[in-house]
């Protein structure tokens, strides 16, 4: 079974920051990895889709990595703003979990960037 | 683009009690699913469905049931709620394996 760690579970840094999320999975065999923000009381924004066969994708100040052999992915953050306080969350979607290829998440890295 | 839209935002419910989750979509897709929040675990599967008429069980799926009977929407039932169902529930949608998930905004429901 897919299991997915986000760690660490919180993170304070100070504005201006470059900073990295780091999400690990145990179970190789994936057809893509999403990173998704969720903001205090709200549903969950997707920020990254990168497929199995992709090694990173950029999307404004965010960077995110993929090396599907050693089961990890990290989340870049330039130059961190106030505005970028949330929980960032990871999900894989693996080839092993059904039919329906549904997504398994990690638990979460709640950020929080210090004006 | 009202996306995945999900009704009531906040519910409480006694012990026992019934009540529906409504989950639309305007995108025309194929996946949905129902999620759980509770914290420090991440979000669960409990339903999903991979087309009008056809759904399946998740990961959690004891006490809920659905069905599909348009493309557009996919209800979540709670037949006789416990407090183990008070969470953050969540719809989701997509077409095709390598495709984003979209979410709507969540259903926060409390039972006492």
């Amino acid at each position: 079974k897919q299991e997915v760690t986000q760690i660490p579970a919180a993170l304070s840094v100070p504005e201006g920051e470059n900073l990295v999320l780091n999400c690990s999975f145990t179970d190789s065999a994936i057809y893509n990895l999403q990173w998704f923000r969720q903001d205090p009381g709200k549903g969950l924004t997707s920020l990254l889709l990168i497929q199995s066969s992709q090694r990173e994708q950029t999307s404004g100040r965010l960077n995110a990595s993929l090396d599907k052999s050693s089961g990890r992915s990290t989340l870049y953050i330039a130059a961190s703003q106030p505005g970028d306080s949330a929980t960032y969350l990871c999900a894989v979607r693996d080839v092993s979990s059904g039919s329906a290829r549904q997504l398994t998440f990690g638990s979460g890295t709640q950020l929080t960037v210090l004006p | 683009n009202a996306g995945v839209t999900q009704t009531p935002k906040f519910q409480v419910l006694k012990t026992g009690q019934s009540m529906t989750l409504q989950c639309a979509q305007d995108m025309n897709h194929e996946y949905m699913s129902w999620y759980r929040q509770d914290p420090g675990m991440g979000l669960r599967l409990i339903h999903y469905s991979v087309g009008a008429g056809i759904t399946d069980q998740g990961e959690v799926p004891n006490g809920y049931n659905v069905s599909r009977s348009t493309t557009e929407d996919f209800p979540l039932r709670l037949l006789s709620a416990a407090p183990s169902q008070t969470s953050v529930y969540f719809c989701a949608s997509r077409t095709g394996l390598k495709n984003i998930q979209y979410f709507g905004a969540g259903t926060r429901l409390s039972v006492l």
